[in-house]
Parts: C-alpha cells; sequence; structure tokens
C-alpha cells in the first residue's frame, strides 16, 4: 500500500519560502514512477504545481514555475518542494501524489493527506 | 476561470442517477488527452475516481462511470448513496498551457 506524508512549516511570511517534503512508503521515489505536487486554496479547486522524476527530470506548472523548485531525496524516499517569494495567494492545502499514467495524460492515483501552509506576518 | 468547466453543483435523490459535465476545448479534451476524475470528501484528500475516461480503480464502485463525448467528458453516479455526498474534480492534459488541468470542482448533493 503506497503512502504518502507530508511535513513542514504551517506558517510562512509574505515574501519567504515555502518549504515542504513529502515522505513516501510503500513505493520507491527511484522507481519508474513521477511524484507530483498539487494545492488547493481554502474553499477552491486544486492546481497543479508540477511532477518530478527520479532522474531529477521535472515539468512544472508555467504560472509558478518561476518560483517553485523540486528536489528528490532517494536516500530518504521523499521528494521536496521549494516555492520562493510566497504571498498570501500561496494559502492552500498542499498534496502529494503519486502519478500513474494511462495512454495519453497522467492522473494521481496515490494520495498524502495534504497540509495546510497559511502566508502571513 | 477553470481550463475544464464542471457545474458548480448538482444534486439527486438516493437511488438517483446523476451526471457531470467537463467541458474542454481543443487544446486538451479535444486533442485527445485522456480525462480523470477525482472525488473530495471535504475535510479529506483528493480519491482517484475513474482514469483513462472509463476506468475504476480498485475497489470504486461500478456505480460510477465515465465517458467521453467530442471536446467535453462526463461522469455518471447511478444508484445515488448518502456517501456519495462530495465534490467531484475533472483532470486532463493540455497542450497550450503545457501542463496539468483540473475542473472548477462539482459539489454534489445528496438530497
Amino acid at each position: 500500500q503506497v503512502q504518502l506524508q507530508e511535513s513542514g512549516p504551517g506558517l510562512v511570511r509574505p515574501s519567504g519560502t515555502l518549504s515542504l517534503t513529502c515522505a513516501v512508503s510503500g513505493a520507491s521515489v527511484n522507481s519508474n514512477d513521477w511524484w507530483s505536487w498539487i494545492r488547493q486554496p481554502p474553499g477552491k479547486g486544486l492546481e497543479w504545481i508540477g511532477e518530478i522524476y527520479h532522474t531529477g527530470g521535472t515539468n512544472y506548472n508555467p504560472s509558478l514555475k518561476s518560483r517553485v523548485t523540486f528536489s528528490i531525496d532517494k536516500s530518504k524516499n521523499q521528494f521536496s518542494l521549494k516555492l520562493r517569494s510566497v504571498t498570501a495567494a500561496d494559502t492552500a492545502v498542499y498534496y502529494c501524489a503519486r502519478v500513474g499514467y494511462s495512454d495519453r495524460s497522467g492522473y494521481l492515483d496515490y494520495w498524502g493527506q495534504g497540509t495546510l501552509v497559511t502566508v502571513s506576518s | 476561470q477553470s481550463v475544464l468547466t464542471q457545474p458548480p453543483s448538482v444534486s439527486g435523490a438516493p437511488g438517483q442517477r446523476v451526471t457531470i459535465s467537463c467541458t474542454g476545448s481543443s487544446s486538451n479534451i479535444g486533442a485527445r488527452y485522456d480525462v480523470h476524475w477525482y472525488q473530495q470528501i471535504p475535510g479529506t484528500a483528493p480519491k482517484l475516481l475513474i482514469y483513462g475516461y472509463t476506468y475504476r480503480p480498485s475497489g470504486v464502485p461500478d456505480r460510477f462511470s465515465g465517458s467521453k463525448s467530442g471536446t467535453s467528458a462526463s461522469l455518471a453516479i447511478t444508484g445515488l448513496q448518502a456517501e456519495d455526498e462530495a465534490d467531484y474534480y475533472c483532470q486532463s492534459y493540455d497542450s497550450n498551457l503545457i501542463g496539468w488541468v483540473f475542473g472548477g470542482g462539482t459539489k454534489l448533493t445528496v438530497l
């Protein structure tokens, strides 16, 4: 059973950097899978942030690309998100997930429980 | 404004059938990128419900089904149950935006 667990500060100051880690169990981040981050502002819909492969290859949402960096730590079986220059608009529940692929696009088959990050002074 | 358009809300009585539409364009659904559906019970993480338009992950009841027509996709739920009350999201890939896109979500109320 694949399980993912997000962790990181729940409060980030404006203009600071949001940093989250996703610990994976029941699967290896070093496998032929992509791993993704998604966020959901309070009371709103889902937004794809991007995905990372074990080789370090990444795909980012173009609207966030200039501020986001993913990394992967095979020794700890986890992957991470850094989002720079945050504002109140970045306040959201952040989810990590595993990516599955159908013939013509990816989907998210296992999700973490999510962690709320609030941007506020 | 989401790239994929869903109705904000739908409702139905227990036992009835409801459908939720997901309308896209020539750069996503119309470009034959697959559509996937998620169920999100308030306060919990989304759960994969349908992938590749019509496939159900293990454990998802066959009361849930997906379909596609042109630049739209639909999720149908038959034999509506109280536990189906949740938000539902469609998701695909968009070649113009060069990334994954979600619908705005549909709140299902079981009357």
